[in-house]
């Protein structure tokens, strides 16, 4: 079983758009992240979840909302796409060891 | 506040080279310190860490001691492979802040 997934895993999208990347983790960790990977491979942290509540918020556009209905759940929506949004999304869970991450969601936008 | 600092890319080696990747960090408290590794078109999947001072993380062949009074993180492997070739990513944590800070990564080339 996957410990952290993420769909979709390709997503191509025209500009102005909005999607949503899901994410799911079956390790019952109480938080999740979502991450963002530029075209450097720079990672930089974007939300943080503690059991459904938002602890990080890291100064990311109000295009970008993060909605955790659940511990086990959280899912990233993108309104009014644009092209710098292109990217690769991680999503991970962590406990005290430690972080597991997705495989990761690239978002194309044209 | 809190960074990782590593050496750029890309290291090109030939197979059976030792390698070092070098890591600094800037941290408050006691952070704990890991490596990723990368490899192409995939995810991001953990290599090595260490919680505390003067630990030693060791995985695949790969190594990493925690330097406190140099605050360094530096990763080697004494022979590499070309399986070995991708992009390491060193980090840390500091727990109060349950946020992962990562270096900007450096890509590893290995030739047969």
């Amino acid at each position: 079983d996957t410990a952290v997934s993420q769909t979709p895993k390709y997503l191509v999208t025209q500009m102005g758009n909005d999607k949503s990347i899901k994410c799911e983790q079956n390790l019952g960790h109480d938080t999740m992240y979502w991450y963002k990977q530029d075209s450097k491979k720079f990672l930089k942290i974007m939300f943080s979840y503690n059991n459904k509540e938002l602890i990080i918020n890291e100064t990311v556009p109000n295009r970008f909302s993060p909605k955790s209905p659940d511990k086990a759940h959280l899912n990233l929506h993108i309104n009014s796409l644009e092209l710098g949004d292109s990217a690769v999304y991680f999503c991970a869970s962590s406990d005290r060891v430690g972080y597991t991450f997705g495989s990761g969601t690239r978002l194309t936008v044209v | 506040g809190n960074s990782v600092t590593q050496m750029e890319g890309p290291v090109t080696l030939s197979e059976e080279a030792f390698l070092t990747i070098n890591c600094t960090y800037t941290a408050t408290g006691y952070p704990s310190l890991f490596w990723y590794v990368q490899y192409p078109g995939e995810g991001l999947q953990l290599l090595l860490k260490a919680t505390k001072a003067d630990d030693k993380g060791s995985n695949k062949g790969f190594e990493a001691t925690y330097r406190k009074e140099t605050t360094s993180f530096h990763l080697e492997k004494g022979s590499v492979q070309v399986s070995d070739s991708a992009v390491y990513f060193c980090a840390l944590l500091n727990t109060g802040f349950q946020k992962l800070v990562f270096g900007t990564g450096t890509r590893l080339l290995v030739s047969p």
